[in-house]
């Protein structure tokens, strides 16, 4: 069974910083491309940033690009989010989340998630 | 990027009655070379993640029960839920995936009347 169990979310001041971690298991990780996509209080999925299986093809939302560094440890079966200068508009739950496909040549729908970690900026 | 509309915002419908669920995509997302639709649907219940019900537009995914069916091409798309089921209540979002950034819609809340 697939399982996707996201950590390391907590409240920051603004223009901290923050590192989330998505533990994979269940699945082959290192063959999979790998999302993040947050979720404001009461509000819509946003994508935030994707990584391929092997790591030479990352991509961010305009929102958080600059700021923002997606990483992954495919001998560790990891997914890492670095969070930089964050602002009040950065505050929600981030998941941790699953493409079966190859994001390069045929992407395909999300279709694992983790149960998400919550991150909350704030003075 | 391609915007993704959802509607309505929210519909109330009573047990064992039917649910459409309408998406626009401002781009199409067919993909011409496989003749598919980059379009999936999710369903969000309070507290959980999203869960895949929808993939290629119309693709039920595997356990997803038969009474949701989805339809639709190149920009306009639909979300039908046969006969309301109370554990249907929840939110449920579009989410195009034929280019970067991936889009969603910004969810439609269904709720029994």
């Amino acid at each position: 069974e697939v399982h996707l169990v996201e950590s390391g979310g907590g409240l920051v001041k603004p223009g901290g910083s923050l590192r989330l971690s998505c533990a994979a298991s269940g699945f082959s990780f290192s063959y999979y491309t790998m999302n993040w996509v947050r979720q404001a209080p009461g509000k819509g999925l946003e994508w935030v940033a994707c990584i391929n299986s092997n790591a030479n093809f990352i991509d961010y939302a305009d929102s958080v690009k600059g700021r923002f560094t997606i990483s992954r440890d495919n001998a560790k079966n990891s997914l890492y989010l670095q969070l930089n200068s964050l602002r009040a508009e950065d505050t929600g739950v981030y998941y941790c989340a699953r493409d079966p496909g190859n994001i390069l040549v045929l992407p395909a729908a999300i279709d694992a998630w983790g149960q998400g970690t919550s991150v909350i900026v704030s003075s | 990027d391609n915007v993704m509309t959802q509607s309505p915002d929210s519909l109330a419908v009573s047990l064992g009655e039917r649910a459409t669920i309408n998406c626009k995509s401002s781009q199409s997302v067919l993909y011409s070379s496989n003749n598919k639709n980059f379009l999936a649907w999710y369903q969000q219940k309070p507290g959980q993640p999203p869960k895949l019900l929808i993939y290629w537009a119309s693709t039920r995914e595997s356990g997803v029960p038969d009474r949701f069916s989805a339809s639709g091409s190149e920009t306009d798309f639909t979300l039908t839920i046969s006969s309301l089921q109370a554990e249907d209540v929840a939110v449920y979002y579009c989410q195009q995936y034929h280019s970067l950034p991936l889009t969603f819609g910004g969810g439609t809340k269904v709720e029994i009347k």
